[in-house]
């Protein structure tokens, strides 16, 4: 049972556009909801991160809109660049010891294309 | 953000051989190491957690006399594939973090099993 899923698997949007993908979860014990950016042959890297206990959070041009009533969440892209194009997941963990996260269980990814 | 470094990066071996992968925390003590395993175009699957001190924690369907896990010191852990196979070529990523606070990624290591 996959406990977290993300859609679409695969986005392509104009250079400046706006990129949205979406993560649904099924477990609401996690407290922790992170994206992570990957570029092949490489590890994910933090995006940016929210706790239940807000509805949106904005980095720069990422921005998480959190909607625990419906266990969804999801990664807006805001003037999406062409060095924007990479894998994208989104993740969710259990509370950890001391208040940290506890093991990541990932969305199957999306991969998203910008075009010049 | 904290730097997590893996070694090696790519690693080739003969079936039947045992390779180990290491992952150091290189600015922070690690209190926790996480283990991935990731197939090409696919997800990150989480293998196991290990508590520098402890015995690892795998997850279901993880073989812990497969993939041995060691995290002795509170910037080392080490991933140790006993007797690889093709099947257990894959991309391997660990990432660590301190107490209570969240956890970053190493590089990764592709494996490859011929």
């Amino acid at each position: 049972q996959q406990q977290v899923k993300q859609s679409p698997q695969s986005l392509i949007v104009q250079k400046g556009g706006i990129s949205i993908i979406n993560c649904a979860y099924e477990n609401t014990a996690f407290d922790y909801f992170p994206w992570y950016q990957q570029f092949p042959g490489k590890g994910p890297a933090l995006l940016i991160a929210i706790r239940p206990d807000v509805s949106e959070k904005k980095e720069g041009r990422f921005t998480i809109s959190f909607n625990k009533s419906a266990k969804q969440f999801s990664l807006h892209i805001m003037d999406s660049q062409p060095g924007d194009s990479a894998t994208y997941f989104c993740a969710a963990s259990l509370p950890g010891e001391g208040g940290g996260a506890d093991g990541l269980t990932f969305g199957k990814g999306t991969h998203l294309i910008i075009q010049p | 953000g904290a730097v997590v470094s893996q070694h090696p990066s790519r690693v080739i071996c003969k079936s039947g051989t045992s390779v180990k992968i290491e992952c150091r925390s290189l600015d922070f003590q690690a209190t926790t190491m996480f283990w991935y395993r990731q197939f090409p175009k696919k997800s990150l699957m989480l293998m196991a957690t290990s508590n520098e001190g402890s015995k690892a924690t795998y997850e279901q369907g993880v073989e812990k006399d497969k993939f041995l896990i060691n995290h002795a010191s509170l910037t080392l852990s080490t991933l140790t594939v006993t007797s690889a196979h093709p099947e257990d070529s894959s991309f391997y990523i660990c990432s660590a973090r301190e107490s209570g606070a969240e956890a970053f990624f190493g590089q990764g290591t592709r494996l490859t099993v011929v």
